[in-house]
């Protein structure tokens, strides 16, 4: 099925760094999600943006929907230990109904001390 | 209400035997999604129920696969004839259009 691109792939910081990634899609999205995933577990929502342009906060993270509506970034400022894990994007087609989730192909955060 | 729930946390199966994982979503979301994730993907869209309807099935779903939700509560999904491409993390989401989806912590599924 089709997955979003979704860069870096993955990454190495050192604590405290500040951290930026994004997500491309040819198609275009209404909603954007961005889940963190710890090993074993599901995805935990991290942000949603609901419209072309918004940029929103949610603790030290903050994400923004692209005016294109074909992609998303994700920056996580003054990264700590637990921001390790596997961070993907999401896409839904149609706003205020139930279509299903597009995810990208994720990006994978590991911190060092 | 703490959250999705799904069951087993793990499986183990041997190639040619039918297995079925259940999934009890957030009790007042009306909408509930089954998604695979093999290693080192994201996770891929199965199918979607509203309530006790299943709307929307991915070619991914192929005839060995069941789902149900009869009560529009729980939900159900078979696989019979369990292959060895079968083996994934198979999660549960659900919501209730409002914000975002609740994901189970999966059931991992591993076919010998």
């Amino acid at each position: 099925g089709q997955q979003l691109n979704q860069s870096p792939q993955s990454m190495f910081i050192q604590e405290g760094e500040d951290v930026s990634m994004n997500c491309t899609s040819s198609s275009i999205f209404n909603t954007w999600l961005w889940y963190k995933q710890d090993p074993g577990e599901g995805p935990v929502l991290l942000i949603a943006l609901y419209k072309a342009g918004e940029l929103t906060s949610n603790g030290r993270l903050t994400a923004q929907f692209g005016i294109t509506r074909k992609d998303s970034f994700l920056n996580i400022s003054a990264s700590i230990p637990s921001d390790v894990g596997i961070y993907f994007c999401a896409g839904r087609g149609n706003t205020g109904t139930a279509s299903k989730l597009t995810f990208g192909t994720g990006t994978r955060l590991q911190v060092t001390l | 209400d703490t959250g999705v729930s799904q069951d087993p946390r793990h499986k183990i199966t041997k190639r040619g035997q039918n297995v079925t994982f259940r999934c009890d979503p957030i009790s007042e979301h009306n909408r509930l999604y089954w998604y695979r994730q093999t290693l080192g993907q994201g996770p891929e869209f199965l199918t979607y129920f509203q309530n006790e309807a299943q709307l929307e099935k991915s070619r991914l779903l192929s005839d060995r696969f069941s789902a149900e939700r009869p009560k529009g509560s729980f939900s159900t999904l078979e696989i019979q004839r369990t292959e060895q491409g079968d083996s994934a993390m198979y999660l549960c989401a659900s919501t209730d259009d409002s914000y975002g989806y609740t994901f189970g912590s999966g059931t991992r599924l591993t076919v010998v």
